[in-house]
Formats: structure tokens, C-alpha cells, sequence
């Protein structure tokens, strides 16, 4: 079945320092990928999508390119700060309009 | 525009009551889903509504259940709490077409003492 698989967390790193997450996914088809950040006491927010091979979401300053040779979809931003420190979410929606969420990888920043 | 709107925020039930969870969905999303959060098994699917009617459901056992109006509103409900039933609660909906994205409420904190 379809699956998303991320990298176990937590993720802690100094602030300005360069951040990637990865994800890979199982799916058949061509599904749409998602990255979704929650903060504390909160819901998911979305952060970034792509709906095709080779498009690049970006948002925030993060960015991540669906690749479909690799199956990937990692999650990067090129300067960290504090204020980002929330757990990470990668998902896929494939055609039977479920989503399928990957365990989530916490980040810490520190100052 | 209104956000995903989940009630109530927290609830404290006793081993064997049963427990009914409110959401309401964002102006023109027909898509309504439920997720229980966990901090062992992560973000998993219960169930998920389009235009009153359920379309796709995870794998929990029937003591979760749930509905959609017509206004897209949904409820969940789960019977027979159990311990192991305490867990954050998210309502997601979206328009239910191709790669529209799921729009997450804050959740209810659901506590079984």
C-alpha cells in the first residue's frame, strides 16, 4: 500500500545553520506530495506542496522538488531560525482521496 | 475567511462513556476528515466525509463513527472510551478535488481517565 516514510527525529540545530528532512514514498500512481508543520498546541498548518514530477513548493523559505526517479520529496531551507522549531510532516494524497502522513520529525531550533 | 473550527478544545471522559466531537469546515469545503494523533503512532486516518456521505475510512474498530450534514459540518463519535482512546483529535477538510490540500483545525485534547 501506499506509505511515506521520513527521517526519525529530533533535528536539532543552531540557528542559520542549513536544514533538509527527508522523505521517500511508496504510491501508485502519480500522487500529490505535502509538507505540513505543526507547532505546539496546534493543528497542522500546510507549508509547501507539489502535484507533479519535477515541481518545486516553496514557502517560508523552504522548498522541496517531487522527484519521481528517487520517490523523494526532502524539505530544505538554507538558514534556520527559531522561530521554525515545530514538528514536520510529510504526506501523499494519492486517488483514493486519502493522505498518508509520515511519522513527523521534530526540529529544535537553538539560538 | 474562517479557519477549521473544532469543539470543544479539551475533554476529560471516564473509562466507558462515549464522547461526541464537533468540527466545522472551512466556507465551500465539501471534504471533511478525522485524524487521531498520537504520540506513539503519529497522525493516523479514522474516517473522511464528502457531501454527507463517507468515502473512505481507516482502520479503527466501530466504536468510531461519524457523520456529515449538509452544511459539511461533521461530527465523530466514539463509544465505550477507552484508555488507550486519549489522544488529540484534528478535523481536516478541503475541497475534495485532485491535489487540493487538507486545512487542519487546533484539535480536541481528548483525556480517558
Amino acid at each position: 500500500g501506499d506509505s511515506v516514510t521520513q527521517m526519525e527525529g529530533p533535528v536539532t540545530l543552531s540557528e542559520e545553520a542549513f536544514l533538509t528532512i527527508n522523505c521517500t514514498y511508496t504510491a501508485t500512481g502519480y500522487p500529490s506530495l505535502f509538507w505540513y508543520v505543526q507547532y505546539p498546541g496546534e493543528g497542522l498548518q500546510l507549508l509547501l506542496k507539489a502535484t507533479k514530477a519535477d515541481d518545486k513548493g516553496s514557502n517560508k523559505g523552504f522548498e522541496a522538488t517531487y522527484r519521481k526517479e528517487t520517490t523523494s520529496f526532502h524539505l530544505e531551507k538554507g538558514s534556520v531560525q527559531v522561530s521554525d522549531s515545530a514538528v514536520y510532516f510529510c504526506a501523499l494524497r494519492a486517488g483514493t482521496y486519502k493522505y498518508i502522513f509520515g511519522t513527523g520529525t521534530r526540529l529544535k531550533v537553538l539560538a | 475567511k474562517a479557519g477549521v473550527t473544532q469543539t470543544p478544545r479539551y475533554l476529560i471522559k471516564t473509562r466507558g462513556q462515549q464522547v461526541t466531537l464537533s468540527c466545522s469546515p472551512i466556507s465551500g469545503h465539501r471534504s471533511v476528515s478525522w485524524y487521531q494523533q498520537t504520540p506513539g503512532q503519529g497522525l493516523q486516518f479514522l474516517f473522511e466525509y464528502f457531501s454527507e456521505t463517507q468515502r473512505n475510512k481507516g482502520n479503527f474498530p466501530g466504536r468510531f463513527s461519524g457523520r456529515q450534514f449538509s452544511n459539511s459540518r461533521s461530527e465523530m463519535n466514539v463509544s465505550t472510551l477507552e484508555l488507550g482512546d486519549s489522544a488529540l483529535y484534528l478535523c481536516a477538510s478541503t475541497k475534495g478535488q485532485g491535489g487540493s490540500p487538507l486545512h487542519f483545525g487546533n484539535g480536541t485534547r481528548l483525556t480517558v481517565t
